[in-house]
């Protein structure tokens, strides 16, 4: 069975005080692994994909990272617009387009 | 402006009664899905479907029905044998192209 683990649950930051968000994961078959951030009462929104040990991307002030049991999503200078639920999900091959969410970390960003 | 349109945003129900959550998308996408948002918690997968006339069951289909009698259509219904239906509904697409989902604005639906 896929299982995405995601931690901390929570964080609170410091405007400007960078920070990682962990997304680990058992997966038959990696297909691919997604970030997505969702606003309070809001749909997820999709930030990346991910496919093989070692890619990375990023936008703005965010980069997330892959290596065979887990992804990083490092938020850079954090700015208060940044505070949101951030979610990993994975795709196994097996599977088709069927994505196993995690449970989230939110993140607050004071000023 | 292309996109997936969820409807209503709000609704609310008494105990005992069918509801149906609408969903609509116009960017040509083939498979659909929809989603359970507890708080705090991730996505489960109700439903989805990959062509029209044809879904499959997902992790905590029981209590829950769907139709996908037109591409750009999927609605959901939740049953009156859905123990706890109170929750955040996402509705989301993609097309056989790409394997990412793009989500709807969600439907809380709150029993009363």
């Amino acid at each position: 069975e896929d299982q995405v683990t995601q931690s901390p649950e929570a964080l609170r930051l410091q405007e400007g005080e960078s920070s990682s968000l962990n997304c680990s994961y058992t997966v038959s078959g990696l297909r691919g692994l997604f970030w997505y951030r969702q606003d309070p009462g809001k749909g997820p929104e999709f930030l990346f994909t991910l496919y093989s040990a070692g890619e990375e991307k990023e936008k703005e002030r965010l980069k997330a990272t892959l290596t065979k049991k887990e992804s990083f999503l490092h938020i850079t200078a954090p700015k208060p617009e940044d505070s949101a639920t951030y979610l990993c999900a994975v795709q196994a091959a097996a599977a088709g387009n069927k994505l196993t969410f995690g449970g989230g970390t939110r993140v607050l960003v004071k000023p | 402006d292309g996109g997936i349109t969820q409807s209503p945003k709000y609704l609310f129900r008494k105990e005992g009664q069918n509801v149906t959550l609408s969903c609509e998308q116009n960017l040509n996408h083939d498979a659909m899905y929809w989603y359970r948002q507890d708080p705090g918690q991730g996505l489960r997968l109700i439903y989805y479907s990959q062509i029209v006339n044809d879904f499959q069951k997902g992790d905590i289909a029981e209590g829950y029905s769907v139709s996908r009698e037109k591409k750009e259509s999927f609605p959901l219904t939740v049953t009156s044998a859905q123990k706890n239906p109170t929750a955040f509904y996402l509705c989301a697409s993609t097309n056989r192209a790409e394997d990412t989902q793009y989500f709807g604005p969600g439907t809380r639906l709150t029993v009363l």
